[in-house]
């Protein structure tokens, strides 16, 4: 079936750009009906959606990360990534990739196990 | 939309019937969503539609409302059950206050 799988480092430094990748198996992003998605959740704390991107490269991110975040894909790894740029101590957390129920439905029907994500000097 | 959720932190014993309220500030139809989040694991879905279980989801779990008003109901709690509960309203898309803060469900 279906997996996503988040990978990229686990410490970054304050001021650097974090970048993450999800990689889908069991099934292909290239025309594929679903938008695909980053959420992340700080300890102890909410979901947060970051943005979504569909295979074809267009994407809809969170104005709250004003032009902070970046969502790619690439289809021939069957990937996508997520870029967070400046990142301070508040974007520690735990980041989700995920995939919308379809183009047009929002909710989030499968989740990756997550990756943490430290902000350190 | 900001969704809002209730109680924070609900304890019950096995067995219990227990109710989770979402609140949205503006209708979002019946486009809201239920997720699972249990301890040291990633979130998964449980209702959408309002009412829709997701494929395996226990029928003790069962979704009801509309418009502002949602329930997500536990009809015999059980201790896999210890969990947070996520809504997300999917109707205004894309917004960035999609989730409920959550509801944190304990066993007595």
């Amino acid at each position: 079936q279906l997996q996503l799988r988040e990978s990229g480092p686990g410490v970054v430094k304050p001021s650097e750009t974090l970048s993450l990748t999800c990689t889908v198996s069991g099934g292909s992003i290239n025309n594929s009906p679903h938008y695909w998605a980053w959420v992340r959740q700080p300890p102890g704390k909410g979901l947060e959606w970051l943005g979504s991107v569909f295979y074809t490269d267009i994407n809809y991110n969170n104005p709250s990360f004003k032009s902070r975040v970046t969502i790619s894909v690439d289809t021939s790894k069957n990937q996508f990534s997520l870029n967070l740029t400046s990142v301070t101590a508040a974007d520690a957390a735990f980041y989700y990739c995920a995939r919308h129920a379809s183009y047009d439905t929002y909710y989030f029907d499968l989740w990756g196990l997550g990756a943490l994500v430290a902000v350190s000097s | 939309t900001v969704m809002t959720q209730s109680p924070a932190t609900l304890s019950a014993s096995p067995g219990e019937r227990v109710s989770l309220s979402c609140r949205a500030s503006q209708s979002v139809g019946i486009k809201l969503a239920w997720y699972q989040q249990r301890p040291g694991q990633a979130p998964r879905l449980l209702i959408y539609d309002a009412s829709t279980r997701a494929t395996g989801i226990p029928a003790r779990f069962i979704g009801s409302g509309a418009g502002t008003e949602f329930t997500l109901s536990i009809s015999s709690l059980q201790s896999e059950d210890v969990a947070v509960y996520y809504c997300q309203q999917y109707n205004h898309w894309p917004r960035p206050e999609t989730f409920g803060q959550g509801t944190k469900v304990e066993i007595k």
